[in-house]
C-alpha cells in the first residue's frame, strides 16, 4: 500500500524558516516525480512545487520561487521542502504529492506572531 | 496562468439523483485536465485523470468528459458518501492550477 507521511509543520513566527518532510513507503521511490501542494483554511488547493524523479528538474509557483527549496533523498524515501523567509499567506496544510494519483495526510503549516 | 472556473459552486441533492459539474479553463489544457473529490479533514483523492479516465478504484457511478477548455464531471446516481467538494485541476501548463471548487451537498 502506498503511504506518504508528512512531518515538520508547525507554528512558526513571520520570516521564520521551517523544513517539512515526506516519507514515503510501499513502493519504489526513485522512479516517480513527486509535488508540493498546500491547501490554506477554507481555500482549494495550490500547487506549491515539482521534482522530478532524478532531481534535474524542479519547479516553483511564483509566490515561492526564491524563498522554498524542494529536495529529495532517493536512498532515504523521502521528499522535503525548505520553507525560508515564510509569509502570513504561506499558513496551510501541506500535502507531498506522488505523481498525482497518491497524496499524504499532509502537515500543518501555521505562520504568525 | 490558465484559470479553471467551476460551476455552480454549491449544488444541493438528494441520494439517488444525476450530479453535473462543470469546469472551464481560461485556455486550452487539452485532455491534462484531472477531477478531485474532498471531504472534510482529508486529503484529495483523484478520481478522474486525463479527462475521462478513472483512477484506480473509483465507482462507475463517476465519468469525466470534455477537452480543450470545457469539462464536465458527472455522478451518475448519488450515493451517501459521495457529498462533498469537488475540484478540477490541469498539468497542462505551469503554474499547475486547480478550480475553486463545487460543494455537493444533501
Amino acid at each position: 500500500e502506498v503511504q506518504l507521511v508528512e512531518s515538520g509543520g508547525g507554528l512558526v513566527q513571520p520570516g521564520g524558516s521551517l523544513r517539512i518532510s515526506c516519507g514515503a513507503s510501499g513502493f519504489s521511490f526513485s522512479p516517480y516525480s513527486f509535488n508540493w501542494v498546500r491547501q490554506a483554511p477554507g481555500k482549494g488547493p495550490e500547487w506549491v512545487s515539482y521534482i522530478s524523479y532524478g532531481s534535474v528538474t524542479m519547479w516553483y509557483a511564483d509566490s515561492v520561487k526564491g524563498r522554498f527549496i524542494i529536495s529529495r533523498d532517493n536512498d532515504q524515501n523521502s521528499l522535503y521542502l525548505q520553507m525560508n523567509s515564510l509569509r502570513d499567506e504561506d499558513t496551510g496544510v501541506y500535502y507531498c504529492v506522488r505523481d498525482w494519483d497518491s497524496w499524504g495526510l499532509g502537515t500543518l503549516v501555521t505562520v504568525s506572531s | 496562468e490558465i484559470v479553471l472556473t467551476q460551476s455552480p459552486a454549491t449544488l444541493s441533492l438528494s441520494p439517488g439523483e444525476r450530479a453535473t459539474l462543470s469546469c472551464r479553463a481560461s485556455q486550452s489544457v487539452g485532455y491534462y485536465l484531472d477531477w478531485y473529490q474532498q471531504k472534510p479533514g482529508q486529503a484529495p483523492r483523484r478520481l478522474i485523470y486525463d479527462a475521462s479516465k478513472r483512477a484506480t478504484g473509483v465507482p462507475a457511478r463517476f465519468s469525466g468528459s470534455g477537452s480543450g477548455t470545457d469539462f464536465t464531471l458527472t455522478i451518475s446516481s448519488l450515493e451517501p458518501e459521495d457529498f462533498a467538494v469537488y475540484y478540477c485541476h490541469q498539468r497542462s501548463a505551469r503554474p499547475l492550477t486547480f478550480g475553486g471548487g463545487s460543494k455537493v451537498e444533501i
